[in-house]
């Protein structure tokens, strides 16, 4: 059981829009830490997609954005296009554990 | 480019020893805070352990605190990881990876090894 609660999966098709939750608490985001997302495509590590809950790393596409509102977080992806197919993790710091802590991740399907 | 290469993994029995590194290059080791961070297979990510620029603070997720030891040597751009008394459930490939900033609790994880495979079995 992660402490960061994702959705297990997502599906959208090509061109639309959709969106990933990551609920959290009160020792965690709630408690204002910030909250960065990653996409991990098949067989590769991890990217740093967000950070800062909305601020994006040079050459990601302004296809996804982040946004952060009291215990939770979402990450939106516009547009979407095949190769968007991927596995997405939320992450921040829970100050009750003294970590870093990540959602379970969203596992996202182009239709 | 920055570059993260891990080694130290292999195939080890419950209850032995490894240690882990990880090599860095193309960026100013020693301005950044490092993490560990470990997938098991077909599994979720889950933090393993961090550490701050100058090796002040170190954290540990609850599943390895007592048994893994995160250190670094500025001089050599080198993060490590001891990983004592393993188990079946430590199984998985460890992931190195440079924080965006000096502290370990707010910055996100920029860039990232390709990871070592620990198989703990007897």
């Amino acid at each position: 059981q992660s402490v960061l609660t994702q959705p297990p999966s997502v599906s959208g098709a090509p061109g639309q829009r959709v969106t990933i939750s990551c609920t959290g608490s009160s020792s965690n985001i709630g408690a204002d830490f910030d909250v960065h997302w990653y996409q991990q495509l098949p067989g590769t590590a991890p990217k740093l997609l967000i950070y800062g809950n909305s601020h994006r790393p040079s050459g990601v596409p302004d296809r996804f954005s982040g946004s952060k509102s009291g215990t939770s977080a979402s990450l939106a992806i516009t547009g979407l296009q095949a190769e968007d197919e991927a596995d997405y993790y939320c992450q921040s710091y829970d100050n009750s554990l003294s970590g870093v802590v990540f959602g379970g991740g969203t596992k996202l399907t182009v239709l | 480019e920055v570059q993260l290469v891990e080694s130290g993994g292999g195939l080890v029995q419950p209850g032995r020893s490894l240690r882990l590194s990880c090599a860095a290059s193309e960026f100013t080791f020693d301005a950044y805070a490092m993490h560990w961070v470990r997938q098991a297979p077909g599994k979720g990510l889950e933090w393993v352990s961090g550490i701050t620029w100058n090796s002040g603070s170190v954290g540990y997720a609850d599943s390895v605190k007592g048994r893994f030891t995160i250190s670094r040597d500025n001089a050599k751009n080198s993060l490590y990881l001891q990983l004592n008394s393993l188990r079946a459930e430590d199984t998985a490939l460890y992931y190195c990876a440079k924080a965006r900033g000096a502290s370990y609790d707010q910055s996100g994880l920029d860039y990232w090894g390709q990871g070592t495979l620990v198989t703990v079995s007897s």
